[in-house]
């Protein structure tokens, strides 16, 4: 158990919706990273936040957006969904931001698929 | 730009065996180098990282990684393959002055007993 906690673990949803996937860090953990895991993309970086400030974006589309709020849980907002946007979504957290050397530790991830 | 390269999307080995599963990289600045690993429905684990020093890293599980600059390869062994090695396993390196992980395509590991 990495300590960084997901849900849910699974969400089955139609095309054109929108949905909210969660995640709340280790104790103590300020960075917060989402990641999509996809058999066409393999796995890939999409957002960074630290202590509530975005600070990094990878591939993420114009129709996803995540936010990490005061108590430092984040958020990863998915709209006008596609088929193709039916993948395994990870959130992982480190101490800090800026440290190549940080450990991240991901959590079990969220099984999404679009019908 | 970064990228990492693995070879062999599936690798299989007999239990008691040696595992080698391998990594070459492409990183304009000195990278720093990790693999993970997925077992079955599960996240990720870190399983040993290279920034600087000591190029030979010790992980868990028994499993190590050796970096060799002039070969651009960051390649994992374990002497001896268990039952339980059975797992998807990732190459990843950081860009640089990011803490973005890039990640190869993962090679699936079995062990026959």
């Amino acid at each position: 158990d990495s300590g960084v906690t997901q849900t849910p673990k699974h969400l089955i949803t139609a095309t054109g919706q929108r949905v909210t996937l969660r995640c709340s860090p280790r104790s103590g953990d300020l960075s917060v990273y989402w990641y999509q895991q996809s058999l066409d993309q393999g796995l890939q970086f999409l957002i960074q936040y630290y202590n509530g400030e975005e600070r990094a974006k990878g591939n993420i589309l114009e129709r996803f957006s995540a936010q990490q709020f005061p108590d430092l849980h984040s958020e990863l907002n998915l709209s006008s969904l596609e088929l193709g946007d039916s993948a395994l979504y990870f959130c992982a957290s480190s101490v800090a931001a800026g440290v190549r050397t940080d450990t991240q530790y991901f959590g079990p991830g969220t099984r999404l698929t679009v019908l | 730009a970064q990228s990492v390269t693995q070879l062999g999307s599936h690798v299989s080995v007999s239990e008691g065996a040696l595992v080698l599963l391998r990594c070459n990289y492409s990183s304009s600045v000195p990278p720093y180098l990790f693999w993970y690993v997925q077992y079955p429905n599960q996240g990720l684990q870190l399983l040993l990282k290279y920034t600087t020093g000591a190029t030979l890293v010790k992980g868990i599980n028994g499993f190590e990684a050796e970096f060799k600059k002039s070969e651009t390869s960051f390649h994992l062994t374990k002497p001896s393959a268990h039952m339980s090695d059975a797992a998807e396993y990732f190459c990843a390196v950081t860009l640089s002055y990011t803490d973005k992980l890039i990640f190869g395509t993962g090679t699936r590991l079995q062990v026959f007993p």
